[in-house]
């Protein structure tokens, strides 16, 4: 069965400071994995995906994740935080290549000016 | 292209009454899924469409919840006999039905049950 566990339900940084989200997955299978970012009462909001074409993935925001398959891993990382990137953060594994997609318990970030 | 949009985005209910939300996906998406958010859990899934047919349930879906995409657009997913424990986040988000295609999410309907 395929799985995802953060690692820390909470991480704080300054403004200014490196994002580091960490995330570990579970997969029998080459994995499709996603970063979800969501904001207080909103809905989820795709940060970047990897589908493998590059284990390095950009996207929006300055955020990017490496997948590492020997450490199964997929952090998300930022090199300096603003305090609008304080939010809740979500990696998820999608079940199969088509299927839904099964989240962590997310990390909320908070960002101390 | 407006996303996905969700409605209601509020519901306070009184237990034993039966509920009711709409889901409109993205235009050209033929798959829609559901899912259920608890306070400080991620979402977990509850079923899926593609188009107007309904591929999965998850066993979180009890016989009290019913969802439907009868003419593979919006879809509505009902709640009969409202329980406490119903009270959530629930999320609906629509994709193309491609390896990895990403899953785009609407706003949610939050869920009280009183």
């Amino acid at each position: 069965a395929q799985s995802v566990t953060q690692l820390g339900s909470h991480v704080s940084v300054s403004e200014g400071a490196l994002v580091l989200l960490r995330c570990n997955y579970s997969s029998s299978v080459p994995p499709y994995l996603f970063w979800y970012v969501q904001y207080p009462n909103q809905g989820l909001q795709l940060l970047l995906k990897y589908t493998s074409a590059a284990t390095l993935v950009k996207g929006i925001n300055g955020f990017e994740a490496e997948f590492k398959k020997s450490e199964t891993s997929f952090h998300l990382t930022k090199p300096s935080a603003h305090m609008s990137d304080a939010a809740e953060y979500f990696c998820a594994v999608q079940r199969g290549s088509q299927g839904n997609l099964i989240f962590g318990k997310g990390t909320k970030l908070s960002v101390k000016p | 292209d407006t996303g996905v949009s969700q409605d209601p985005r509020h519901k306070i209910t009184k237990r034993g009454q039966n509920v009711t939300f709409r889901c409109d996906p993205i235009s050209e998406h033929n798959r829609l899924y559901w899912y259920r958010q608890t306070l400080g859990q991620g979402p977990e899934f509850l079923t899926y469409f593609q188009n107007e047919a309904q591929l999965e349930k998850s066993r979180l879906l009890s016989d009290r919840f019913s969802a439907e995409r009868p003419k593979g657009s919006f879809s509505t997913l009902e709640i009969q006999r409202t329980e406490q424990g119903d009270s959530a986040m629930y999320l609906c988000a629509s994709s193309l039905s491609t390896s990895g295609g990403e899953q785009y999410f609407g706003p949610g309907t939050r869920l009280t049950v009183t």
